[in-house]
């Protein structure tokens, strides 16, 4: 099937430091990305999301960074904490087909205390 | 606001019996609704899209006669499992897109299902 993103790593980090999370795109064409947080046996959690005229967005904690000349997509988080051990997704909207959502292969992040 | 509820969160059915899926938008209208299957440690993998009304668009290599999905109302659609076999047994989640809007997609918490 479709996929955005081509791996599905896992990445540690220690409390308190900061987290980046990658994701490479393959729709040129995609207007809008989104980055998700899958907790076990939940469904995903929006966390921000990125138009593709912009090539930064920032929220609580959280920044989303743009590259279109390469297709790649970042998730920066600040000063993680435990609490954001989970898998996050990125997802392309391709606009061409009705608007889905195609979602990356996921990155797992764990935090150690 | 924007919550979207799937029922129920899990199943166990027996191998050959039929199970059906609702996914409500619990406080908005949700024109379009998106049915994904995720088997562990794997990511979403988009099986339809539902479109209030109209019949939903498979994706590729997604038996539509197998996975029936309706969308009846703008707050409700399921998705039903017929003659479920073992490696039926997946995670199934639904998202829900306000009416009116074309970007972000609201997720329900999932339905493990379980076919023995």
């Amino acid at each position: 099937g479709e996929s955005v993103g081509l791996h599905l790593p896992t990445l540690s980090v220690q409390e308190g430091d900061n987290s980046i999370i990658n994701c490479a795109y393959s729709n040129s064409a995609s207007d809008y990305f989104i980055w998700y947080k899958q907790e076990s046996g939940k469904g995903p959690q929006f966390i921000i999301d990125i138009r593709s005229n912009m090539d930064k967005r920032q929220g609580q904690r959280v920044t989303v960074l743009l590259n279109k000349t390469v297709k790649h997509l970042s998730l920066q988080i600040a000063a993680t904490q435990p609490g954001d051990s989970a898998v996050y997704f990125c997802a392309e909207k391709f606009m061409e087909y009705g608007n889905k959502l195609v979602f990356g292969a996921g990155t797992i992040l764990r935090v150690k205390s | 606001g924007a919550v979207v509820s799937q029922h129920p969160s899990w199943v166990i059915c027996k191998s050959g019996t039929s199970v059906k899926i609702e996914c409500r938008s619990l406080d908005f209208q949700a024109t379009t609704m998106f049915w994904y299957r995720q088997f562990p440690k794997q990511s979403l993998m988009l099986m339809a899209t539902s479109n209030e009304g109209s019949k939903a668009t498979y994706e590729q290599g997604v038996e539509k006669d197998k996975f029936l999905i309706n969308h009846a109302s703008l707050t409700l659609s399921t998705l039903t499992v017929t003659s479920a076999h073992p490696e039926d047994s997946s995670f199934y989640i639904c998202s829900a897109r306000m009416a009116g809007r074309n970007t972000e997609a609201f997720f329900g918490q999932g339905t493990r299902l379980t076919v023995v």
